[in-house]
């Protein structure tokens, strides 16, 4: 299969620990997003990347969250030092540069902060 | 603002019925629009896309959308719906000057056997 993979797909983890994710794109694709899904609501944009540049930065994202793309593949996304309203599903999503192009999703990791 | 309301938080159908969810956008330029699935526990699935050209677009498992810019809408209909249709429904709009999508809240689509 050669869709977006993610890992893991849950992380249950106490308040104040670090945590990491990884994403997988779609190879031949050059764009990376990370989103975050709470209940009830649509995916809520939080970085993309094109190639190994990190190009934009959502208000959401505090300084307790960083993604890197060291070498325009895969991706991760850390979050420092969780907090309770850090629970949500974690969307990664991969594309071609042009905008008439669809991103394709991963199935996420869901987070839970206890 | 650019925004995408999707007005019903979950619609009812039952097996065999048809079915339209609604989307609309407030968008200044010129949109590109799609429509994703999501099963529960699942990533985002894309249905359909519209870019340009004819306003009706064909999608995958039987849907179709159309888009009427004057009315500012990209409706998602389907003639007839299975019990594996049950789930929610995202519409998103995007530009050329934009990378970001725009998402709607969703509709949950429910199925009565």
């Amino acid at each position: 299969d050669t869709g977006v993979s993610q890992d893991p797909r849950h992380k249950i983890t106490k308040r104040g620990q670090n945590v990491t994710f990884r994403c997988d794109p779609i190879s031949e694709h050059n764009r990376l997003y990370w989103y975050r899904q709470t209940l009830g609501q649509g995916p809520e944009f939080l970085t993309y990347f094109q190639n190994e540049a990190q190009l934009e930065k959502s208000r959401l994202l505090s300084d307790r969250f960083s993604a890197e793309r060291p070498k325009g593949s895969f991706s991760t996304l850390e979050i420092q030092r969780t907090e309770q309203g850090d629970s949500a599903m974690y969307l990664c999503a991969s594309g071609f540069e042009n905008s008439n192009q669809p991103q394709h999703f991963g199935d996420g990791t869901r987070l839970s902060i206890l | 603002a650019q925004s995408v309301t999707q007005p019903d938080i979950h619609i009812t159908v039952s097996e065999g019925a048809s079915l339209e969810l609604r989307c609309n956008y407030s968008y200044g330029a010129t949109p590109y629009l799609f429509w994703y699935v999501q099963s529960p526990g699942q990533g985002l699935q894309l249905l359909l896309k519209y870019f340009s050209g004819d306003t009706l677009v064909q999608g995958i498992k039987g849907f179709e959308a159309e888009f009427k810019r004057s009315q500012s809408s990209f409706n998602l209909r389907k003639p007839s719906v299975h019990w594996s249709d049950a789930a929610e429904y995202f519409c998103a709009v995007g530009s050329d000057s934009n990378y970001q999508l725009i998402w709607g809240a969703g509709t949950k689509l429910i199925i009565k056997p």
